[in-house]
């Protein structure tokens, strides 16, 4: 079956250390993005990449880093720098078709708490 | 600065009932409007979706009304079920790019047996 495989499912972390979230999609999809949904607030793009070795920053960029050395997989790692990391994070995919409607796919997500 | 607002915040309807949520959008270039639906623990998936060269969809139960004029959309789930409960995003784009997508803060619908 195909789709998005995020791990791990829940991690917890001290303050001060950086933690790597992984996210390896088998949709053969060029463009993959990571979301962080906090309550009430929606989802907010943190990173994306329409193409392997090439990420550009979301709207909350800062505090995290990406890379996308293959097509299949996006890690996402939050670093000390993030103030508020404790979150619901989210990877998802798409095919990149310009004038066409882009339709996201999501993982089932990662929940990261600071203690 | 949010483009996209959603209402209400949460919504408790019967089994049966009409639930309708809400959006309004200020960007006049969103040409693509999708409504996302995600049950706990889960990552969202798309329920329906609207270009604003029409003013309704219907899918199964699930209908997108759209007001080009008022700038604003709505979701109607017609005769709600209990496993219909879970959190909904609206969500608008330009020219149906997912990675200028921008949602709106989320309903979370809760359906009574």
């Amino acid at each position: 079956d195909g789709g998005i495989t995020q791990s791990p499912k829940y991690l917890f972390r001290k303050e001060g250390q950086n933690v790597t979230l992984s996210c390896e999609q088998n949709l053969n999809h060029d463009a993959m993005y990571w979301y962080r949904q906090d309550p009430g607030q929606g989802l907010r793009l943190i990173y994306y990449s329409q193409i392997v070795n090439d990420f550009q920053k979301g709207d909350i960029a800062e505090g995290y880093s990406v890379s996308r050395e293959k097509k299949e997989s996006f890690p996402l790692t939050v670093t000390s720098a993030q103030k508020n990391p404790t979150a619901f994070y989210l990877c998802a995919s798409s095919i990149s078709r310009q004038g066409k409607a882009n339709v996201l796919t999501f993982g089932a997500g990662s929940r990261l708490t600071v203690l | 600065q949010q483009q996209v607002k959603q209402s209400p915040q949460s919504l408790i309807v019967q089994k049966g009932g009409i639930s309708i949520i809400n959006c309004a959008y200020e960007n006049t270039a969103f040409d693509y409007f999708p409504w996302y639906q995600q049950f706990p623990g889960k990552g969202p998936a798309l329920l329906i979706a609207i270009r604003p060269d029409v003013s309704e969809k219907k899918e199964g139960r699930f209908t997108i009304s759209f007001n080009k004029s008022a700038k604003q959309f709505s979701l109607h789930i017609m005769d709600s079920q209990p496993g219909d409960s879970a959190t909904y995003f609206c969500a608008a784009s330009m020219d149906g790019s997912a990675r200028q997508l921008t949602f709106g803060s989320g309903t979370q619908l809760t359906v009574l047996p």
